[in-house]
């Protein structure tokens, strides 16, 4: 119940590409899901995060997708640089100051 | 823009040494938390404290973990008789009345 799944493990893609995540989750009393974005040696960084009482949502070249019905959430990167070289980890959570819950993590590789 | 900040950056201690970790949460946050990250895994949530107690923790945070808030700025993590297998990077973090989580760039804890 307190799972969060993500997949893949590891994502390689050309420059310019569109990176794809995926996680979902059981827990219907999850009501906010943050992804992160983690550099080695570094703390994990708030990348952009959705409320289920919304399907989309976008900042720059990041872009949440939600389905509440399926309990599925995605990140979608556009046009992937090389500086988006790094490791992505999905969360969830109830309310305010409770624990976010991290699914496993994807490393991504952008080529140039 | 407002940080986290967790001293020491690295500390190395023998096995059954007690060791204190230090965070500095954002000033006007409510709530406060300690992450684990043992190497290539994924962020494991192992306590959250509110109003000077513990408000959520979990399976890992047992009797040899303890936190306190001693003052108004600090926020610690102490393990009490450490084992080969707390080594981690431990992430101190913390939200406001929202569920915007900001982490601290960790302590790596290497127990020898």
């Amino acid at each position: 119940q307190q799972q969060v799944k993500q997949s893949p493990q590891s994502l390689i893609v050309q420059k310019g590409g569109i990176s794809i995540i995926n996680c979902a989750y059981e827990n219907t009393a999850f009501d906010y899901f943050p992804w992160y974005q983690q550099f080695p040696g570094k703390g994990p960084a708030l990348l952009i995060a959705i409320r289920p009482d919304v399907s989309e949502k976008k900042e720059g070249r990041f872009t949440i997708s939600f389905n509440k019905s399926a309990k599925q959430f995605s990140l979608h990167i556009m046009d992937s640089q090389p500086g988006d070289s790094a490791t992505y980890f999905c969360a969830a959570s109830r309310q305010a100051g409770t624990a976010l819950i991290f699914g496993k993590g994807t490393t991504l590789s952008v080529s140039s | 823009e407002p940080e986290v900040t967790q001293t020491p950056s690295h500390q190395v201690t023998q096995m059954g040494q007690e060791v204190i970790l230090r965070c500095v949460p954002i000033s006007n946050h409510l709530y406060f938390y300690w992450y684990r990250q043992i190497l290539g895994q994924k962020v494991e949530f192992l306590v959250s404290f509110y109003n000077n107690e513990i408000s959520e923790k979990s399976e890992i945070f047992d009797d040899q973990f303890s936190v306190e808030r001693p003052d108004g700025s600090n926020f610690t993590l102490k393990i009490r008789s450490t084992k080969l297998e707390d080594s981690a990077m431990y992430f101190c973090a913390s939200s406001g009345s929202g569920n915007g989580y900001t982490f601290g760039s960790g302590t790596r804890l290497t127990v020898v």
